[in-house]
């Protein structure tokens, strides 16, 4: 049971350069989620999916795009990356739940570095 | 916006005393959950408190929750070199969209 693999682990991009990060989880969940975090700020919320074929916006939408094609998968997509998206991203997923009282299974992380 | 703040933002203490974390919030809460980071890694859940309960415990772990307050507090007794992490409160807002805001963390060092 791999729980939330995420691919690639690293990356250096130049300003202007696409890629797609991929969050693949085999637990079945509903949930998923992407989220940034930069130093000092904690962890903030980038988008998520509350189901396949679903998103959502976060807190800090801006300049990502994702997708949820597949109950298992969670893209997210930077179409011209810059300089202020170095960051950390970590994806998570949990269950649909009745009371919504479930913990988060967070991935280990893509460090994505923009030149 | 950060839904926690926690408090202290770095806590330095000796192996087998207590160390004791707090976060603060401002909305109303479904739950409130703590996790841990290890450097480099990715967060790991610890525990989870309702709304409804003040207090939980897990192994070594306490956790109280003040909703009065609007505050909850983690307590890890007879602290190990392995506890050295950050430490995240994360809030699950009622009536919102099923996503947690998280706080800034607390770094905890435990010196052997």
């Amino acid at each position: 049971n791999a729980g939330v693999t995420q691919t690639p682990k690293f990356r250096v991009l130049k300003t202007g350069q696409s890629m797609t990060l991929l969050c693949a989880q085999d637990m079945n969940h509903e949930y998923m989620y992407w989220y940034r975090q930069d130093p000092g700020m904690g962890l903030r919320l980038i988008h998520y999916s509350v189901g396949e074929g679903t998103t959502a916006k976060g807190e800090v939408p801006d300049g990502y795009n994702v997708s949820r094609l597949k109950k298992q998968n969670f893209l997210l997509g930077l179409e011209s990356a810059a300089p202020s998206q170095t960051s950390v991203y970590f994806c998570a997923s949990r269950p649909r739940t009745g009371q919504l009282n479930y913990g988060y299974t967070f991935g280990s992380g893509t460090r994505l570095t923009v030149v | 916006s950060q839904q926690g703040e926690e408090d202290p933002q770095a806590l330095s203490i000796q192996e087998g005393e207590n160390a004791t974390m707090n976060c603060s919030y401002k909305t109303s809460i479904n739950n409130l959950q703590w996790y841990r980071q290890n450097s480099g890694r990715g967060l790991v859940h610890l525990i989870l408190i309702r709304s409804n309960e003040r207090e939980k415990h897990s192994g070594r772990l306490r956790v109280t929750l003040d909703t009065s307050k609007k505050s909850s507090s983690l307590l890890i007794t007879a602290s190990r070199a392995a506890d050295t992490a950050s430490y995240f409160c994360a809030t699950d807002a009622w009536r919102g969209a099923q996503k947690l805001v998280f706080g800034q963390g607390t770094r905890l060092t435990i010196n052997p």
